[in-house]
């Protein structure tokens, strides 16, 4: 057990929708990492919050945001869902901002129909 | 060409054989992962290296920052360490760019 939870495991909804995947990261961590992984594109890296600000970001969509709340947890949100959008979300944490072992979530698979 | 390649793409060992994936990289970086993807899909990450080695039980992973390159090694394998091995880099614009992954099966 990581300690990161998800929150749902599976999510199947229609395109043009709009959804939001959750994340707690294991206590103590203050960074959580958002990514996709898909069949053709493998895993891909979209965004890092680090005590509530943003901190990097990757190959994220702008129909896609992310935030990272006071309690420090933090939410991905989708919308105008496209079939492309189908793919295992994971969420992991590190203590720090910089360069340090993640904590990866079981991850949540989003189906788009 | 991609950012991060890894070899072989596929991997079959009997149990007890000593295995090696590799990984190459063609940008700067502060870092590099190694990532263990199991059959179910969780991901556990192994190692986070900037220089030298670290080992961890049967795990040893290497990195030649001059070379570009790492290896992750594994000893006495065992059918347990089936899964999908895959190396990430995290360049210095703080983006994180992922192999395609090596699939490995111990067979017992």
């Amino acid at each position: 057990d990581s300690g990161v939870t998800q929150t749902p495991k599976h999510l199947i909804t229609a395109t043009g929708q709009r959804v939001t995947l959750r994340c707690s990261p294991r206590s103590g961590d203050l960074s959580v990492y958002w990514y996709q992984q898909s069949l053709d594109q493998g895993l891909q890296f979209l965004i890092q919050y680090y005590n509530g600000e943003e901190r990097a970001k990757g190959n994220i969509l702008e129909r896609f945001s992310a935030q990272q709340f006071p309690d420090l947890h933090s939410e991905l949100n989708l919308s105008s869902l496209e079939l492309g959008d189908s793919a295992l979300y994971f969420c992991a944490s590190s203590y720090g901002v910089g360069n340090q072992p993640q904590h990866f979530g079981d991850g949540t698979r989003l189906s788009i129909l | 060409k991609n950012e991060v390649e890894q070899s072989p793409q596929n991997l079959t060992a009997q149990e007890g054989e000593f295995i090696t994936i590799n990984c190459s990289y063609s940008v700067g970086i502060s870092a590099l992962h190694w990532l263990q993807q199991h059959p179910g899909g969780g991901i556990v990450s192994l190692f986070m290296l900037s220089s030298g080695k670290k080992k961890h039980g049967r795990l040893i992973a290497t990195i030649n920052i001059q070379e570009k390159h790492s290896s992750l090694h594994i000893t006495a394998s065992h059918p347990r360490d089936s899964a999908v091995y895959i190396c990430a880099v995290r360049d210095y614009g703080q983006n994180f760019v992922f192999g395609p992954g090596t699939r490995l099966s111990v067979l017992p």
